[in-house]
């Protein structure tokens, strides 16, 4: 069980188009869903975070008018890298969580590799 | 405010030797600790987690980490690698279930014949 499933697994795209990777929780519902970027060989950084039905908390530094996050159900949110550009390249990892105010258990997805043209 | 060390971005260890992977946290308020593993292109895979019950936690795959809070420390062991143990290990922080996690630079274990 908690498992937590991402898509595509790798995307390659032209620099100006946009992306959008979705991210499921597949056995459960995730009150809160959380997206990090990780640059290679480094570590992973909180870009931000969505409960289901509200807008987005976004990290400081990130830009949310780049990086669209959408989380309309329980079980689905959405990333969406709009005018991607070289430097968006990255590996995007999601998570889910479950449990209340103070989650329980946090179940991250496979990642997604995007390069961008 | 909430950050992790891990000292030691590459650590390489023999077949059965033992494993110790070094984590330093700083945090303002009592906080919960986590150990990952990442294997290439993937995602993240919880080792083990301290939610300050007891201070020695077992984790999966023979991992246990001590929570010292007079050091400010939950460093990882095992006492004997395995080759599949060869990963990326992050440690990570959080003051108060996983609602905001905190990761370390990680460490990539090698683990040679």
């Amino acid at each position: 069980g908690a498992v937590v499933s991402q898509h595509p697994s790798r995307v390659i795209c032209k620099s100006g188009t946009s992306v959008k990777i979705e991210c499921r929780s597949l056995d459960f519902q995730a009150t809160t869903m959380f997206w990090y970027r990780q640059f290679p060989k480094q570590s992973l950084m909180l870009m931000a975070t969505s409960n289901e039905g509200s807008k987005a908390t976004y990290e400081q530094g990130v830009e949310k008018d780049k990086f669209l996050i959408n989380h309309a159900s329980l079980t689905l949110s959405t990333l969406t890298v709009t005018s991607a550009h070289p430097e968006d390249s990255s590996f995007y990892i999601c998570s889910a969580g479950v449990g209340g105010p103070n989650l329980n258990e946090q179940f991250f997805g496979p990642g997604t590799r995007l390069t961008v043209l | 405010a909430q950050s992790v060390t891990q000292l030691g971005s590459h650590v390489s260890v023999s077949e059965g030797a033992l494993v110790l992977l070094r984590c330093n946290y700083s945090s303002s308020v009592p906080p919960y600790l986590f150990w990952y593993v990442q294997y290439p292109n993937q995602g993240l895979q919880l080792l083990l987690k301290y939610t300050s019950a007891a201070t020695l936690v077992k984790g999966i795959n023979g991992f246990e980490a001590e929570f010292k809070k007079s050091e400010t420390s939950f460093h990882l062991t095992k006492p004997s690698a395995h080759m599949s143990d060869a990963a990326e290990y992050f440690c990570a922080v959080s003051g108060g279930g996983y609602n905001k996690l905190i990761f370390g630079a990680g460490t990539r274990l090698a683990v040679h014949p």
